[in-house]
């Protein structure tokens, strides 16, 4: 069974902090990790990949990866109330393409 | 619009009714997938196809619940005999390789 581990939240941040948001993952063989954003009534929208241990910056976001220890994170710099969202991670093992999600982290930024 | 579309995006049907809802993927993906996601979780796979072949299909779902890609282009997802419990978000994501795509989503409401 793959299991996708995020904290459900709310993580509450206030305008301009930094904003870490966490996963972990159960199965040593994946090889892709995606964080999606999701606003409340609608879909998922992929805003970074990364597929390589490191650091993977996009903008005001950098996702982390230690495969090592099955963790992947997403830093947001300069949090704005616009990014009030669920963030969800999805990982997949490479040879099965098929995402798997954690159930999402609630993030607030309040003015 | 060249995303993933999905039809309808909202059904109310009463229960023991059956559902079909359509997705019509990028048109270079040919991998596509269905998800279900309920308030407060991540989406749950259903089930998988590259090109017109389904690869996948989760152990957990019911044998109420069919697919198809003819084709290998738009897919159909069917429900027979709706359950109250299968109220939720439907999602249809399209991919060429690892980066998945989400469509809007049709929400089900069964009563």
């Amino acid at each position: 069974q793959k299991e996708v581990e995020q904290n459900s939240g709310p993580l509450s941040v206030p305008e301009g902090a930094i904003a870490s948001l966490n996963c972990t993952y159960s199965d040593r063989g994946s090889q892709s990790f995606f964080w999606y954003r999701q606003y409340s009534g609608k879909s998922p929208e992929l805003i970074m990949f990364i597929y390589s241990n490191g650091d993977k910056e996009d903008g005001r976001f950098t996702a982390q990866l230690n495969k090592a220890s099955q963790y992947v994170s997403l830093l947001i710099r300069d949090s704005q109330p616009s990014d009030s969202a669920t963030y969800l991670c999805a990982v997949d093992s490479g040879g099965s393409y098929i995402p798997t999600f954690g159930r999402g982290t609630s993030l607030i930024v309040h003015p | 619009d060249t995303g993933v579309s999905q039809d309808p995006r909202h059904k109310i049907t009463k229960r023991g009714q059956n559902v079909t809802f359509r997705c019509d993927p990028i048109s270079e993906h040919n991998r596509l997938y269905w998800y279900r996601q309920t308030l407060g979780q991540g989406p749950e796979f259903l089930t998988y196809f590259q090109n017109e072949a389904q690869l996948e299909k989760s152990r957990l779902l019911s044998d109420r619940f069919s697919a198809e890609r003819p084709k290998g282009s738009f897919s159909t997802l069917e429900i027979q005999r709706t359950e109250q419990g299968d109220s939720a978000m439907y999602l249809c994501a399209s991919s060429l390789e690892h980066e998945a795509f989400f469509g809007q989503g049709t929400r089900l409401t069964v009563v």
